[in-house]
């Protein structure tokens, strides 16, 4: 079965450093993969894809993510993070070749220290 | 364009009750997928339509339900409610293999 694993629950890192959330997945093809990001009360916001080609892909916001065949993963990263990136971060892996059917990762809840 | 619009956003049910919430996609998007959020279980795939059919389902009980209209419009129902259904429920409409949420509807049993 499909997993997608987000080993950190919170991290706090201070305005203006870097940040990068860890992403691993268990999926047998290769995966379509995301980051979306969740504010309190909100729905989720697609940060990035990676569907295929090139493994460093650029997203919204400043984030960008990398996917590492050899290390099923695709980690998340930013080079200096604003206070209004406090929020929780979720990464997930598409099902299917539509990608419309998403298993999820537990999140990572980011803090930021002013 | 509009975003995807979710109502009501906020419920309060009682035990054994059903619900219904709808969900409005994206202009022109013909997939609306539905998820469940708990702080327990965290973000699940409950099922996804796509021109009016059911094309994927999660490991759900048959309690959970949906449909899709012709204008893509969407509904879920959930019956005989539990306090486990409590929930943040999600619609999410796709085009191209992105999906695009919308705010959720807050269901609380009690």
């Amino acid at each position: 079965a499909q997993s997608v694993t987000q080993p950190d629950i919170h991290i706090t890192v201070s305005e203006g450093a870097s940040l990068e959330l860890r992403c691993n997945y268990s999926y047998g093809a290769t995966p379509y993969l995301f980051w979306y990001v969740q504010s309190p009360g909100q729905g989720l916001q697609l940060l990035l894809k990676y569907f295929s080609g090139d493994t460093l892909v650029q997203g919204i916001k400043g984030f960008e993510a990398e996917f590492k065949r050899s290390q099923s993963s695709f980690n998340l990263r930013k080079p200096s993070v604003h206070w209004s990136d406090a929020a929780e971060y979720f990464c997930a892996v598409g099902l299917n070749n539509a990608g419309n059917m998403l298993t999820f990762g537990g999140g990572t809840r980011l803090m930021v220290k002013p | 364009k509009a975003g995807v619009t979710q109502t009501p956003r906020y419920l309060i049910k009682t035990r054994g009750q059903q619900v219904t919430l709808s969900c409005s996609p994206i202009s022109g998007h013909r997939s609306v997928s539905w998820y469940q959020q708990t702080p327990g279980q965290g973000l699940q795939f409950l099922f996804e339509y796509f021109s009016e059919t059911q094309r994927n389902k999660g490991n759900f009980p048959g309690r959970f339900s949906g449909r899709q209209f012709s204008n893509s419009r969407s509904e879920m129902n959930v019956s005989t409610l539990e306090l486990g259904d409590s929930a943040l429920y999600l619609c999410a409409s796709s085009v191209a293999g992105e999906q695009y949420f919308g705010p959720g509807t807050r269901l609380t049993v009690t």
